[in-house]
């Protein structure tokens, strides 16, 4: 079963606590990417990775740290120092395909408490 | 700043009308556009995907695609109650690392 999973679906923090969110793909896909998306605003990157070993900050990457060990995996690590951390956070993923369109993952919600 | 801009809506059509949503954008650079359908609390999913200037098909949706005058639509022919969400644009420049630039999206509410 191809796709993109994203885990955990909900999860919730304690403020000053590191969290990471994992995703996962196994549609071979070179490029992966994190979003970040609150209410009444679009989708705004976070990182992005290329290939294996790889990966630029997109527009509000502090606060953030990823890593890019294998091309299935491009987890995300919410830190303390991100200041406003609740939100909807997308994985998505891009291939060679004739489109090359972003595909998405189901999403985590994260809560900061 | 590229920016892609929409109207935030929220645009209300009656069932069975025909809905249209419109784009611009602002880097003439720009190559490929897409539309993605995202509900409350889901994942956007892909709608349909435009490269050429004119007209592009894909069952009840239909996008345009307008280079000279930067905008790109998206009509959705006999609406849907299911077709309520909101609509995003995207847009990619050739040189920008295979990013998207988004839009903030267009709500649609489409009525029984």
């Amino acid at each position: 079963d191809g796709g993109i999973t994203q885990s955990p679906k909900y999860l919730f923090r304690k403020e000053g606590q590191n969290v990471t969110l994992s995703c996962e793909q196994n549609l071979n896909h070179d490029a992966m990417y994190w979003y970040r998306q609150d209410p009444g605003q679009g989708l705004r990157l976070i990182y992005y990775s290329q290939i294996v070993n790889d990966f630029q900050k997109g527009d509000i990457a502090e606060g953030y740290s990823v890593s890019r060990e294998k091309k299935e995996s491009f987890p995300l690590t919410v830190t303390s120092a991100q200041k406003n951390p609740t939100a909807f956070y997308l994985c998505a993923t891009r291939g060679r395909t004739i489109g090359n369109e972003q595909f998405f993952g189901p999403g985590t919600r994260l809560t900061v408490l | 700043q590229k920016e892609v801009e929409q109207n935030s809506g929220p645009l209300s059509v009656p069932e069975g009308a025909i809905a249209s949503l419109n784009c611009t954008y602002s880097d003439r650079g720009s190559q490929s556009f897409f539309w993605y359908r995202q509900y409350s609390g889901k994942s956007p999913e892909l709608i349909m995907f435009i490269y050429s200037n004119g007209d592009k098909e894909d069952g009840r949706f239909t996008a345009q695609l307008n280079k000279a005058s930067q905008y790109v639509s998206l009509l959705i022919r006999d609406s849907q109650p299911s077709d309520s969400a909101t609509y995003l644009c995207a847009v990619e420049n050739a040189g920008n690392n295979r990013k998207l630039i988004w839009g903030l999206g267009t709500s649609l509410a489409v009525n029984p």
